[in-house]
């Protein structure tokens, strides 16, 4: 199996312009997450997705942040419009359980906010 | 307020030269602490989790302790390969966004 994939794996906008990341589970695996991390607040978890349905969004930052799953194999994450504070690496997950445990993380999409 | 505290930052070790990281923490009842280790340019990895005072956990040249406040991941004779950012994580046991990560320790070992 590829893993989790993720693109684009860097991006670089200017402020007020619409972002997409995006996002391949492994496939078989009923549960993805959206992270994000930064130096000065590490790793936080943004929303999760069962089955395609969003699960609990009580992580993401403010209403200009929206993921979807349309399907078991994509989800996309956008935020519009970025603003520099949304500089970061995200990351995403997949599962077979919503055990932290079990999930495999995919090699993140580092955006650049200008 | 849950949180979670690791140190130090940054740790440089020679290759054979043993050390503990640390992992404070605050949360309103523990499901679980959890470390991963993650290379750079990639997504953390995950290796053990805790989830009752006095348990441990190994890996390799790892160990994972935890006590009520805190966890430890002790290496043992690290070799320049376990090089890496060691996270910490601790979920409680309710409450919406219950998952909560340090900031990490970037650990060098020299050879």
């Amino acid at each position: 199996d590829a893993g989790v994939i993720q693109s684009p794996r860097h991006e670089v906008t200017e402020m007020g312009q619409e972002v997409t990341l995006r996002c391949k589970p492994i496939s078989g695996h009923d549960y993805l997450f959206w992270y994000r991390q930064t130096m000065m607040r590490g790793l936080e978890l943004l929303i999760y997705f069962n089955n395609n349905v969003p699960i609990d969004d009580s992580g993401m930052p403010e209403d200009r942040f929206s993921a979807k799953m349309p399907n078991a194999s994509f989800s996309n994450l956008k935020i519009q419009p970025s603003e520099p504070r949304d500089s970061a690496v995200y990351f995403c997950a997949s599962s077979l359980s919503n055990l932290q445990e079990t999930q495999y993380f995919g090699p993140g999409t580092r955006l650049l906010v200008l | 307020e849950d949180q979670v505290t690791q140190s130090p930052e940054a740790l440089r070790l020679q290759e054979g030269e043993s050390s503990s990281l640390n992992c404070s923490y605050t949360v309103s009842g523990l499901r679980g602490l959890f470390w991963y280790r993650q290379d750079p340019g990639k997504g953390p990895e995950f290796l053990f989790t805790l989830y009752s005072a006095g348990e441990e956990k190994e890996k390799e040249r790892l160990k994972a302790t935890l006590t009520k406040k805190e966890s430890f991941l002790h290496i043992t004779a690290p070799k320049p390969e376990d090089s890496a950012t060691y996270l910490c994580a601790v979920q409680a046991l309710t409450g919406a966004n219950n998952l909560f990560f340090g900031t990490g320790t970037r650990l060098t070992v020299i050879p």
